[in-house]
């Protein structure tokens, strides 16, 4: 009864490298998103995805790419990491629009 | 497009006083609205929903929303709050059609005084 599982929790970057985030879902959900959330600017949507093997983008999707290449995962990557990008990164997965389902996070620091 | 405003980025309160946190949005189209509540250094909890019917909606811990659609308005509420109340709460709405994707509110930290 895992529901939405990120990883890594934690991770320290330095400025340029690059990074994959992993989350999974195991309740069989179509939609999935990534969201990031930064200090008075609640949780904003990086990238989503409608079904495996699609993606589309949100509204901050600048030095971003995504892939949904099974249906439980969707994975969020980062070529070059930039300062600007260190924020607390939430997964979500959903199959009707009344229930959402978010991982506990994964808070990411460039430095 | 829609979007979701929090007029109040903080919301002093003492204990047991009762506490309204203000949400409104805009959207064209039929909407879905959620409140969320997240504690320091963790995930992101539900409160409660909206979906259709009754606007007085009943959500976990004592809280409360009412919808008001000719105000565009979903407002929070708790007739007495206690300690463990502080945290952030967010107001996000999805529509059905479209993008089902949530879009959030820029959170409201509810801080609870002795």
């Amino acid at each position: 009864n895992a529901g939405v599982t990120q990883t890594p929790k934690f991770r320290v970057l330095k400025t340029g490298q690059s990074m994959t985030l992993l989350c999974a879902q195991d309740m069989n959900h179509e939609y999935m998103y990534w969201y990031r959330q930064d200090p008075g600017m609640g949780l904003r949507l990086i990238h989503y995805s409608v079904g495996e093997g699609t993606t589309a983008k949100g509204e901050v999707p600048d030095g971003y790419n995504v892939s949904r290449l099974k249906k439980q995962n969707f994975l969020l990557g980062l070529e070059s990491a930039a300062p600007s990008q260190t924020s607390v990164y939430f997964c979500a997965s959903s199959q009707t629009r009344d229930g959402y389902t978010f991982g506990s996070g994964t808070r990411l620091t460039v430095v | 497009a829609q979007s979701v405003t929090q007029l109040d980025s903080q919301v002093p309160v003492f204990e047991e006083a009762p506490v309204e946190l203000r949400c409104n949005y805009s959207s064209s189209v039929s909407v879905y609205l959620f409140w969320y509540v997240q504690y320091p250094n963790q995930g992101l909890q539900l409160l409660l929903k909206y979906l259709s019917g009754s606007t007085l909606v009943k959500g976990i811990n004592g809280f409360e929303a009412e919808f008001n659609k000719s105000q565009t308005s979903f407002h929070l509420r708790k007739p007495s709050v206690h300690i463990s109340d502080t945290a952030e709460y967010f107001c996000a709405v999805t529509s059905d059609t479209g993008r089902r994707a949530l879009t959030f509110g820029s959170g409201t930290r509810l801080q609870v005084q002795p």
